[in-house]
Parts: structure tokens; C-alpha cells; sequence
């Protein structure tokens, strides 16, 4: 199985700064059509979760462009690039280069600080 | 607009199986993707359990398939989710999700998700 790794668990960002959530593969994601088989989610309480990027880099309709994937390979990285108090979720990480046998990261709690 | 109602019950007796339904509103089951669902343990990750097509076509975890069913009721707009023999292990928020499918071969990612079932396996 495909193991990824979050960091960090939980995070404190201040409103306007900029959040970094990293995600770590243990095999790359990297297919031969040179796609990167990574998804991001974002699960507000009290909400279901809800996509955000897949093909590590492509935002998901109606997904606001303060939200950014990047990376490749083995390492990926979710970036808001201007906090926003809505913004305040756990965010998960997950792979379907393995497909069916996919696998979501442990997930990162992001807070206002 | 998409959205996936659950329902089922939240408590299911060990040995027993857990049955769960999630009906589709603002989308037609029968338009191109597949139906799935992904279950979290308390205090544990994510899981894919497994996904269907309104054709039948069926993929699942490896690590659940042997206990796994799932269906379509394609007049109702709802797919179903049937899960044999629980034990503790298999308490977990249940959410029913949209699947973005690889032509038939596997799930890609999941574009819509239900509010989620708390279902407890307990006697």
C-alpha cells in the first residue's frame, strides 16, 4: 500500500498570511502520462469534506484560487496563500495511483493563530 | 448542485450486517460516474470502501471486498451499501461520495460527499 505522510498534524496560521500543508509518498505518483495521481480535500465541521485540487494541481470547480497545489514525484504541497477565517478545516491528502488500493494521509487540522 | 443524502441506522449488532443507502439529488445516477463509499474509524484515516456504476460495474478495497456489496436502484436515484459479519473494527463515520472514475478501471477522486453516518458496531 501507498503510504502519505502529512506535516505538519495541526497548524496556526495567522488571517492573510500564507498555509503550507505538506504530503509525503512513499512510492512516486507520478504515472507514465506524466499526471500526478493526488488529490486535496478540505473537511470543515459539521460539513462533508469537499475536493479541492486533483492531479495535484488542478483546483476544483468553485474552489477559490487562494487555494494551490504543487509538487511532484513524492512531494506535494497544498498552499493557501491568504488565510481566511472559512478556511479553518482538516485537510487531507489522497492518492489513486494505486487504484482501487488508494489511500488518504492522516490529515492536517489548520487553525487561526 | 449535487447532493448525497444518507440513511440507515447508526447502531448495528457484531455479526450482523450494516446497510446504508444514499439517495442523489441534482444528478442523475445514470450520467457517467461511478457511486461510492469511504468510511473513517474514529481517530483513524480515510478508507475507500468501494464504488458502482448504474451498469453494475463494480471496484472495491481489497481489504474489504469479501464482506462488501453494493447496489443501484436507478428508478430511486440511490445506491446502497451492505457491509457482512461487522465487528468493532467497523465503527466509523459512513460517507456516501460521487466517484471520478478511471474509465472503468478504479476510482480517481471523489467530487461530491454525503454529511456522513456515524454507524457504532455494538451488542
Amino acid at each position: 500500500d501507498i503510504v502519505l505522510t502529512q506535516s505538519p498534524d495541526s497548524l496556526g496560521v495567522s488571517l492573510g498570511e500564507r498555509a503550507t500543508i505538506n504530503c509525503k509518498s512513499r512510492q512516486s505518483l507520478l504515472f507514465t502520462n506524466n499526471k500526478n495521481y493526488l488529490a486535496w480535500y478540505q473537511h470543515k465541521p459539521g460539513q462533508p469534506p469537499k475536493l479541492l485540487i486533483y492531479w495535484a494541481s488542478t483546483r476544483a470547480s468553485g474552489v477559490p484560487d487562494r487555494f494551490s497545489g504543487s509538487g511532484s514525484g513524492t512531494d506535494f504541497t497544498l498552499t493557501i496563500s491568504s488565510l481566511q477565517a472559512e478556511d479553518v478545516a482538516v485537510y487531507y491528502c489522497q492518492q489513486y495511483y494505486s487504484t482501487p488500493a488508494i489511500s488518504f494521509g492522516q490529515g492536517t487540522r489548520l487553525d487561526i493563530k | 448542485q449535487v447532493y448525497l443524502q444518507q440513511s440507515g441506522p447508526g447502531q448495528v449488532k457484531p455479526a450482523e450486517t450494516l446497510s446504508l443507502t444514499c439517495t442523489v439529488f441534482g444528478f442523475s445516477i445514470t450520467n457517467g460516474y461511478f457511486w461510492g463509499w469511504i468510511r473513517q474509524p474514529p481517530g483513524k484515516r480515510l478508507e475507500y470502501i468501494g464504488s458502482i456504476h448504474y451498469s453494475g460495474t463494480t471496484h472495491f478495497n481489497p481489504s474489504l471486498k469479501s464482506r462488501v456489496a453494493l447496489s443501484v436502484d436507478k428508478s430511486e436515484n440511490r445506491f446502497s451499501l451492505k457491509l457482512s459479519s461487522v465487528a468493532a473494527a467497523d465503527t466509523a463515520v459512513y460517507h456516501c461520495v460521487q466517484v471520478r472514475e478511471n474509465g472503468g478501471y478504479g476510482p480517481y477522486f471523489f467530487d461530491n460527499w454525503g454529511q456522513g453516518t456515524l454507524v457504532t458496531v455494538s451488542s
